[in-house]
């Protein structure tokens, strides 16, 4: 069964500073895709980016961009210019190409400070 | 577009009593699922569908019922409330493929006292 797996409950980052968010996952599937979402205090789940496990391209938007490390099975998020509005719970989700089931890790709670 | 949208926000059950969450989407999305998140725990499936007339069973399905007898609508069922329920749902919908989003509802506030 896939896992994926978020060591870091809780980051603090100054504003303006860069952050680096980690996920690692497991799984015997050669195609997926990995994902990360944003929870902030309304509670609504926002897509942040998406990386296709067959492109070695990093997927980027904006100011969020990923480290995929396939052999290593690490999806890590960087936040750079962190701004107050990115404090959030992050989580790391795993999706496989034959199903549709998103697998998620337990999140990490991101502060931003002033 | 609504998106998706889930009744009711908030809820407050007696142990035993038994409710329907309601979930809907106007996106023509196949895939619709339902999780639950615990403190802790990250979101858990807890059912899904991958279009009308098709349900299949997540990792927490003790306790709820789903049928999906339209693409737009995937009602959860609670059939006797247990305090282990109190949690947040959130209902979910896209397209087939696993390369698309997966668009969440604002999510159901539950609480079995």
């Amino acid at each position: 069964a896939q896992t994926v797996t978020q060591s870091q409950p809780e980051m603090s980052v100054q504003e303006a500073e860069t952050v680096t968010l980690s996920c690692t996952y497991d799984t015997s599937e050669s195609d997926y895709y990995l994902f990360w979402y944003k929870q902030p205090p309304s509670r609504q789940m926002i897509l942040v980016i998406r990386q296709e496990a067959y492109k070695q391209q990093n997927a980027t938007e904006n100011r969020f961009s990923v480290n995929f490390q396939k052999a290593a099975k690490s999806f890590s998020l960087k936040i750079s210019d962190s701004q107050l509005g990115d404090a959030a719970m992050y989580f790391c989700a795993y999706r496989g190409g034959s199903q549709g089931n998103l697998i998620f890790g337990k999140g990490t709670k991101l502060s931003v400070k002033p | 577009n609504a998106g998706v949208t889930q009744t009711p926000k908030f809820q407050v059950l007696k142990t035993g009593q038994s409710m329907t969450l309601q979930c809907a989407q106007d996106m023509n999305h196949e895939y619709m699922s339902w999780y639950r998140q615990d403190p802790g725990m990250g979101l858990r499936l807890i059912h899904y569908s991958v279009g009308a007339g098709i349900t299949d069973q997540g990792e927490v399905p003790n306790g709820y019922n789903v049928s999906r007898s339209t693409t737009e609508d995937f009602p959860l069922r609670l059939l006797s409330a247990a305090p282990s329920q109190t949690s947040v749902y959130f209902c979910a919908s896209s397209k087939s493929a696993p390369s698309d989003e997966q668009y969440f509802g604002p999510g159901t506030r539950l609480t079995v006292t």
